[in-house]
């Protein structure tokens, strides 16, 4: 069974810098998706970036980036120019590429902007 | 926002009712997934359904079923309701197999057994 972990159940970060989340994973498959979901206080999951674990080129979408290590099943997300709008609750996420699509989510790490 | 809704958006209900939560798919998608997210926690796959059939299902006790219509809407019934039953419901839509293999999420239910 695939298993997603995120040590880091709090995170804070001051406004405009940069804070990473750590996520790690457990799987036997070789080809899969990785994700990065935001879940603010509307509760409404919103997907922040998605990685194919046969890509060997790290995702970016704006500020947001992953730094994605096969070898190590790791799967971080970097959050750059932090905002007050960032403040939510981040999910880490995995799914079979084949097969039944559901997602297999971490526990999730609150991130709080600081003005 | 998603195109994909969830009514009601809260519930109150009394250990040992039954309870219904709807979820309408986002136009063009043909399945739909349903979590259960406790407090404080992830997200936790209930079932899913793909072209109105049971595709997969997590560790959940059948008192925990579902449907899907023809209009890829689908529902989600829980029988017999336990306190530990009280969480935030969510449903997703998806396509499979199309380029962008995405799951949207609705805004859920909030449940709370009392």
């Amino acid at each position: 069974a695939q298993t997603v972990t995120q040590s880091q159940p709090e995170m804070s970060v001051q406004e405009a810098e940069t804070v990473t989340l750590s996520c790690t994973y457990d799987t036997s498959e070789s080809d899969y998706y990785l994700f990065w979901y935001k879940q603010p206080p509307s509760r409404q999951m919103i997907l922040v970036i998605r990685q194919e674990a046969y890509k060997q080129q790290n995702a970016t979408e704006n500020r947001f980036s992953v730094n994605f290590q096969k070898a190590a099943k790791s799967f971080s997300l970097k959050i750059s120019d932090s905002q007050l709008g960032d403040a939510a609750m981040y999910f880490c996420a995995y799914r079979r590429t084949f097969g039944n699509e559901k997602l297999t989510f971490g526990t999730g790490t609150r991130l709080t902007i600081i003005p | 926002e998603t195109g994909v809704t969830q009514s009601p958006t809260h519930l109150i209900k009394t250990r040992g009712q039954q309870v219904t939560l709807r979820c309408s798919s986002q136009s063009g998608h043909n399945t739909v997934s349903w979590y259960q997210q406790a407090l404080g926690q992830g997200p936790q796959f209930i079932f899913q359904y793909y072209r109105e059939e049971e595709n997969g299902r997590g560790n959940f006790p059948p008192r925990f079923s579902g449907l899907q219509f023809p209009n890829y809407s689908s529902e989600l019934n829980v029988n017999a309701l336990e306190l530990d039953d009280s969480a935030l419901y969510l449903c997703a839509s998806s396509s499979p197999g199309q380029p962008n293999t995405e799951a949207f999420f609705g805004q859920g239910t909030r449940l709370t057994v009392v």
